[in-house]
Order: structure tokens, then sequence, then C-alpha cells
């Protein structure tokens, strides 16, 4: 089993729709969480950090449940430029490396 | 601008040849990695460097080597033991402590025939 697993997808959705997408860490060691948005032969870059809290930002919604081992992210009113894969990241501060998920793709049509 | 610069782009080799991958940074991070991606897959750890003069194997680290001379650098040498180095190599760095995020170079795509 990997450390962090993601929907496979691809996810294919209308313009407008809203889209989710899981991810389940084994380590519970992970301390800090991520999403990373990376585009066709791209660098990753970052979406967005994940609290316990839950924090938003614009469209995007990430949510995490230290419980479960569960992490969300939730991307409102899809536009076509959202059309990406998504990396779901952990960060285990007792071995200070990051490990990611094989990602989820999103493609929006018009 | 301060960021990660990472080069050549593209990189071609014959097998059996080592080859070394640069990666600056003028972000005065202390922790620096490398990963590896191949296609339609996630990035997988090779090495990774917490502080200048040390650093660690990650999770794919045979047949790689790296140094970390210097703050600002961290090259990755893909040697003639790495059995399939044809792939997409990802340099990054971040603050030191798990909340700072990774910050990513543009890559290099290398190509072994």
């Amino acid at each position: 089993r990997k450390e962090v697993e993601q929907d496979p997808g691809p996810f294919n959705v209308p313009e407008g729709a809203t889209v989710a997408f899981n991810c389940t860490y084994s380590n519970s060691a992970s301390q800090s969480f991520f999403w990373y948005r990376q585009d066709c032969r791209k660098e990753p870059k970052l979406l967005m950090s994940v609290y316990s809290s839950g924090n938003e930002d614009g469209r995007f919604t990430a949510q995490l449940n230290r419980a479960s081992q569960y992490i969300s992210l939730l991307i409102r009113d899809s536009k076509l430029s959202d059309s990406a894969t998504y990396l779901c990241v952990t960060y285990n501060t007792n071995a200070g490396k990051s490990t990611f998920g094989d990602g989820t793709t999103l493609t929006v049509k018009p | 601008d301060g960021g990660i610069t990472q080069s050549p782009k593209y990189l071609f080799r014959k097998e059996g040849q080592n080859v070394t991958l640069s990666c600056e940074q003028n972000l005065n991070h202390d922790a620096m990695y490398w990963y590896r991606q191949d296609p339609g897959q996630g990035l997988r750890l090779i090495y990774y460097s917490q502080i200048v003069n040390d650093f660690q194997k990650g999770d794919i680290a045979e047949g790689y080597s790296v140094s970390r001379e210097k703050k600002e650098s961290f090259p990755l040498t893909v040697t003639s033991a790495q059995k399939n180095p044809t792939a997409f190599y990802l340099c990054a760095s971040s603050e030191a402590g798990g909340n700072s995020p990774l910050h990513f170079g543009n890559g290099t795509r290398l190509t072994v025939t």
C-alpha cells in the first residue's frame, strides 16, 4: 500500500461543476499537508496548504481529518484553466521529507 | 527574482555514461530535494539534504549520487548503474521545518539511449 493514496481519476467535468478530490495517508507521523497542481510536462506548483481547521482560497477548499488520515480538495465553479493534475503531499517532520501521491487528473470541458 | 534553476532543460546521453544535472537556488533555503517522475506517475524522492555537507537517501537512491558543498547548489549525478535513467527530474527546495512548501525548478528531461 502506498503511503499517500489518491483517487486515480481521471475526472472529466463540465465548466461550472463542483469536483472533489480525496487523499488518504498511512503515516501517522505526517505533520504538514499540501495540495500541488501540475500542468502537463511542467513542475508542480503549490496550490494550498491544508490545515486542521480547513481553509479556503477563492473557489478552492481544503480539509484535513487527522483522525481518519484523510485530506480533501473541493473545487467550485470549475474553469477550463483548472484542467491539470492535482497532487496530495504529506510532510513527515521526523524523517524531514515529503511524500507525494500519484495525482488525480482533472479535465474541465466547455 | 528568487527561484530555483535547473539546467539543462533537455539532456540526451548514451547508455553507460554518467551525467550530472544542475540545481541552483537563491532562496536561501536550507533543504533541497531531488525527485524523479515517470509518465503518469507521481514524484519519487531520490536524495535530500537538510543542511550543507549532509544528505540522505530517499526512496530510490540506487544509481544516483549527490553533493551539497554549498547551500545554493545540489547537483545530481545519474550513474551508469541506474537501470532506467530516462525520466523527468525535478529539484526542489524549502525552508527548514515541515510547514514550508516545496519550491520546484523547471525540471530536466533526461533521455538515455
